[in-house]
């Protein structure tokens, strides 16, 4: 069964730092790019970032670019979002999600999602 | 950036009934265009990629088209387990856009 699993949601204060981690099982990580994806609360969906299969290709929404870093370790069948200077806005469910094979760019399986709260 | 309109944000509808949902892209986006489904505390699912592709195990009643710059999603015979709200996405170039939402309740 494929299957996602995101952690290390936290509640952190304005400025601060964080890293979100998402597990892999059930299909060739490799083979697969991988997205975030965010949900602040009663809101609607926003896509995070992109990194390619091998992580040489990685992208950004406008919202979060020069402030998150996509990354990826291929070994270990995990995906990462490291988040820094965050702001109140960074509020949400963050979605780890895997892509479509050979389509980079929308997602077919989902995580359940792991929670980011910015709050002094 | 791409800019994805979707409309409605809300409708109200009964078992059995046709609904039509729309996504406007503010710029040409060729077929790159997908509809999924979130059900409350529930991850989002794809339905629809590339405007009118079933995604495997997704019923027939759901339908997608495209129109130029404007995509459709159908439901022909509204179901109970239909109720949730509905999600475009342009899967045309970075950075990737979703539409508003679309939720659709029981009249």
């Amino acid at each position: 069964e494929v299957q996602l699993v995101e952690s290390g949601g936290l509640v952190v204060q304005p400025g601060g730092s964080l890293r979100l981690s998402c597990a892999a099982s059930g299909f060739t990580f490799d083979d697969y790019a991988m997205h975030w994806v965010r949900q602040a609360p009663g809101k609607g969906l926003e896509w995070v970032s992109l990194i390619s299969w091998d992580g040489d290709s990685t992208y950004y929404g406008d919202s979060v670019k020069g402030r998150f870093t996509i990354s990826r370790d291929n070994s270990k069948n995990s995906l990462s979002l490291q988040m820094s200077s965050l702001r109140v806005e960074d509020t949400a469910l963050y979605y780890c999600a895997k892509a479509v094979y050979n389509y980079y760019y929308f997602m077919d399986v989902w995580g359940k999602g792991t929670t980011v709260t910015v709050s002094s | 950036d791409i800019q994805m309109t979707q409309s409605p944000s809300s409708l109200s509808a009964s078992v059995g009934d046709r609904v039509t949902i729309t996504c406007r892209a503010s710029q040409s986006i060729s077929s790159s265009l997908n509809w999924y489904q979130q059900k409350p505390g529930k991850a989002p699912k794809l339905l629809i990629y590339t405007a009118s592709s079933l995604q495997p195990g997704v019923p027939s009643r759901f339908s997608g088209r495209r129109s130029g710059t404007d995509f459709t999603l159908t439901i022909s015979s509204l179901q109970p387990e239909d109720f949730a709200t509905y999600y475009c996405q342009q899967s045309y170039s970075p950075p990737l856009t979703f539409g508003g939402g679309t939720k659709v309740e029981i009249k």
